[in-house]
C-alpha cells in the first residue's frame, strides 16, 4: 500500500499563477485533510473533507478551494497564487474524525514557492 | 490561532540521554496526538491518549497527560541518533475552536537533535 501520496513534490509559480495539488490515498478513509506548514509554525488546517462529495472549511481556508469527486482523492486549489501562499502543503488521511480517537496519516509533503 | 504549545522550541541531548517534551493546551479535549516530523517529510503518528488516560507507553514512549493543567508531555528513553526530528502534540476536541471543530490543533513543535 503506497498510504499517502501528494502530487507534485516540488512547485515554483509566478504571482497570480493558478494550480491543482492532488493527494490520493488507498485506505479507503473517508476523512481527508489539507494543511499548511511554515517556518516556525505548526501545521494549520485549510480545508478537509469528511466523505466523498463534501468539503468544508478549516482555519485558514481563503485563497484555496478543494474538490472530492472521488473518495480516494482530495485537490487542493489555487486559483491565483500569491507569495503569501509559498508554504509546504500537506495531504492527511483518517477513517473517522480526529476527536473519535483516530490517528491522521501524512503524505510526503509539496513545496510551493509563490514569486 | 493555535491550541497546543509545545516546550521547548529546540532541545538537544546525547544519546543514551532522556529527552522530556511538554505540551500545553487550552480548551477541554477528547484526546491528545503526538507525531514525528523527519526533516523533509511528513509527520508520523506516535501515540494517543484520550482524555480519561493519564500515562500511556509505546516502546521508548511514554505520554502523560494532566487535564487539569491541561498539559501533557512526550518522554523519549535512551535516545538514539535517529530520534533527531522534530515532535508536535495536536489537541482533538469537540469545541468550533478556530474552524476546526472535531479536528486536530497542533502545536509548533519542539525540534529535537540527539548526538551520538
Amino acid at each position: 500500500n503506497a498510504g499517502v501520496t501528494q502530487t507534485p513534490k516540488f512547485r515554483v509559480l509566478k504571482t497570480g499563477q493558478s494550480m491543482t495539488l492532488l493527494c490520493a490515498q488507498d485506505m479507503n478513509h473517508e476523512y481527508m485533510y489539507w494543511y499548511r506548514q511554515d517556518p516556525g509554525m505548526g501545521l494549520r488546517l485549510i480545508h478537509y473533507s469528511v466523505g466523498e462529495g463534501t468539503t468544508a472549511k478549516g482555519e485558514v481556508p481563503d485563497g484555496y478551494n478543494v474538490s472530492r469527486l472521488k473518495k480516494q482523492n482530495f485537490l487542493l486549489g489555487l486559483e491565483s497564487a500569491a507569495p503569501s501562499q509559498t508554504s509546504v502543503y500537506f495531504c492527511a488521511s483518517s477513517y473517522e474524525e480526529a476527536s473519535a480517537n483516530n490517528e491522521q496519516f501524512f503524505g510526503p509533503g509539496t513545496r510551493l514557492t509563490v514569486l | 490561532s493555535q491550541q497546543g504549545e509545545e516546550d521547548p522550541q529546540a532541545l538537544s541531548i546525547q544519546e543514551g540521554e532522556n529527552a522530556t517534551m511538554n505540551c500545553s493546551y487550552k480548551t477541554s479535549i477528547n484526546n491528545l496526538q503526538w507525531y514525528r516530523q523527519n526533516s523533509g517529510r511528513g509527520l508520523v503518528h506516535l501515540i494517543l491518549i484520550r482524555s480519561n488516560e493519564r500515562e500511556k507507553h509505546s516502546g521508548r514512549l511514554r505520554v502523560t497527560l494532566d487535564t487539569s493543567k491541561k498539559s501533557s508531555s512526550l518522554l523519549i528513553t535512551a535516545s538514539r541518533a535517529a530520534d533527531t526530528a522534530s515532535y508536535f502534540c495536536a489537541t482533538a476536541t469537540l469545541m468550533n475552536y478556530g474552524g476546526s471543530q472535531g479536528n486536530l490543533i497542533f502545536g509548533k513543535g519542539t525540534k529535537l537533535s540527539v548526538k551520538p
